[in-house]
């Protein structure tokens, strides 16, 4: 059965960074992209990229290009969201997704990790 | 455009049937999906590719397009269909995703 489970909660202060993991199970892990999805509170989801765990390759959604690093470590099945210079904005649950519909491992979402900043 | 726009809010009695749409340039020539998703939870995909249902979603959920338009239509709307509800397809190059703003269902 195909799981990901997420770190915890952070409470970060402008300006500072966030590094959320994200461990993937049931499935072969470096052979489907792994995508980040956030979601402000009370607002809508939002695709943040993905990431090729085999190859590194990224794609970035165009407002996340530059403060967003996405990254994967093949030998423990887990992909890495680092945000930096986090503002207010970026208070959100993130999201860790294998959005593969209709094939192998399928639309698997992790549980989320509340991110928020505030001073 | 990279853009899909879902109404904000839709409500629908008991029972009956509702379409939540959702409009952009790309849906053209991608197919959409669609989650629902309740308070505190991940999103949970109802339809991909159009029309097809993952396994244990049931078959009172079905999609459609037309033009740019897509479509989640609700047959028999239950108590626990209230819930938010979002499309989300790809751009043209194929690499980006989005999602629509979402659709808050009530069932009166």
């Amino acid at each position: 059965q195909v799981h990901l489970v997420q770190s915890g909660a952070e409470v970060k202060k402008p300006g500072a960074s966030v590094k959320v993991s994200c461990k993937a199970s049931g499935y072969s892990f470096s052979s489907y992209y792994m995508h980040w999805v956030r979601q402000a509170p009370g607002q809508g989801l939002e695709w943040m990229g993905r990431i090729n765990p085999s190859s590194g390759n990224i794609y970035f959604g165009q407002k996340f290009q530059g403060r967003v690093t996405m990254t994967t470590d093949t030998s423990i099945n887990t992909a890495y969201l680092e945000l930096t210079r986090l503002q207010s904005d970026d208070t959100a649950v993130y999201y860790c997704a294998t959005l593969t519909a209709g094939v192998y491992p399928g639309d698997e979402w992790g549980q989320g990790t509340l991110v928020t900043v505030s001073s | 455009s990279s853009e899909l726009t879902q109404d904000p809010a839709v409500s629908v009695a008991l029972g009956q049937t509702v379409r939540i749409t959702c409009q952009g340039d790309s849906l053209r020539t991608t197919y959409a999906s669609w989650y629902q998703q309740k308070p505190g939870q991940a999103p949970v995909l109802l339809i991909y590719t159009q029309n097809n249902r993952p396994s244990g979603i049931p078959d009172r959920f079905s999609g459609s397009t037309s033009g740019d338009t897509a479509f989640l239509t609700i047959a028999g709307a239950r108590a626990e269909d209230e819930a938010d509800y979002y499309c989300r397809s790809r751009d043209s190059s194929g690499n980006h995703l989005m999602f629509g703003g979402g659709t808050k269902l009530t069932v009166l």
